[in-house]
């Protein structure tokens, strides 16, 4: 069964420091989605990134990054220079390819609080 | 702005009613799924519909079912409610079956059931 583990409950920073969400996936296929979303205080789920396991290149976008590791089957999150619209909890979520079963799991999610 | 549309935001209802939720997908997508967010089970898949017809199945309750119309919206009831149902649902939606392209989501329902 696939499973997603974000061991960080809740992390506090100073703004514009950098910070690190861990997620460590579980997954029996060799062909799997990953994904980070991220839920502001609003409520809204927000898509922030989907990776197939195919492509291990890190990926950045502005003052995100995202680091894939297959052999420890992480996906780690960073924001660099954070700031503080970038409080929310953040999910990371795996979806293994496999037609008739397209559940999409998720983590417990890390709530990210930058202090101003 | 997600493209996916959820109505009602909010939704205050006593228990052994029903209700029904609403999601309206981004245009051109044809499937839709359904998540339940509570505070002690997480964000957990209910179901999926492709085209009009059901996909896949995750922890959904017997008292609770969905569909999916014609005009491929979607419908989510919830009957003879508890307390416990008290959650924010969520709807997504893809181009296609399954998470290979990037899924969508509303902004939610909060349903409290008092």
């Amino acid at each position: 069964a696939q499973k997603v583990t974000q061991a960080q409950t809740e992390i506090s920073v100073v703004e514009k420091e950098d910070v690190t969400l861990d997620c460590v996936y579980e997954t029996r296929d060799t062909t799997y989605y990953l994904f980070w979303y991220k839920q502001p205080p609003s409520g809204e789920l927000v898509f922030l990134i989907r990776r197939n396991s195919f492509d291990e290149q890190n990926e950045i976008s502005g003052r995100y990054s995202w680091n894939f590791q297959k052999s420890t089957s992480s996906f780690n999150f960073t924001i660099t220079a954070s700031q503080v619209v970038d409080s929310a909890v953040y999910f990371c979520a795996l979806s293994e390819f496999n037609f008739g079963n397209e559940k999409l799991t998720f983590g417990t999610g890390t709530r990210l609080t930058i202090i101003p | 702005d997600s493209g996916v549309t959820q109505t009602p935001k909010h939704l205050i209802t006593a228990t052994g009613q029903r209700v029904t939720l609403r999601c309206s997908p981004r245009s051109g997508d044809l499937s839709v799924y359904w998540y339940q967010q509570s505070l002690d089970q997480g964000l957990q898949f209910l179901i999926q519909y492709y085209n009009g017809e059901e996909r896949a199945k995750g922890n959904i309750l017997e008292r609770f079912s969905a569909q999916q119309f014609p005009d491929l919206h979607s419908e989510l009831n919830l009957s003879s409610l508890e307390l416990g149902d008290s959650a924010l649902y969520f709807c997504a939606s893809s181009p296609r079956q399954g998470w290979t392209t990037e899924a969508f989501f509303g902004q939610g329902t909060r349903l409290t059931v008092v």
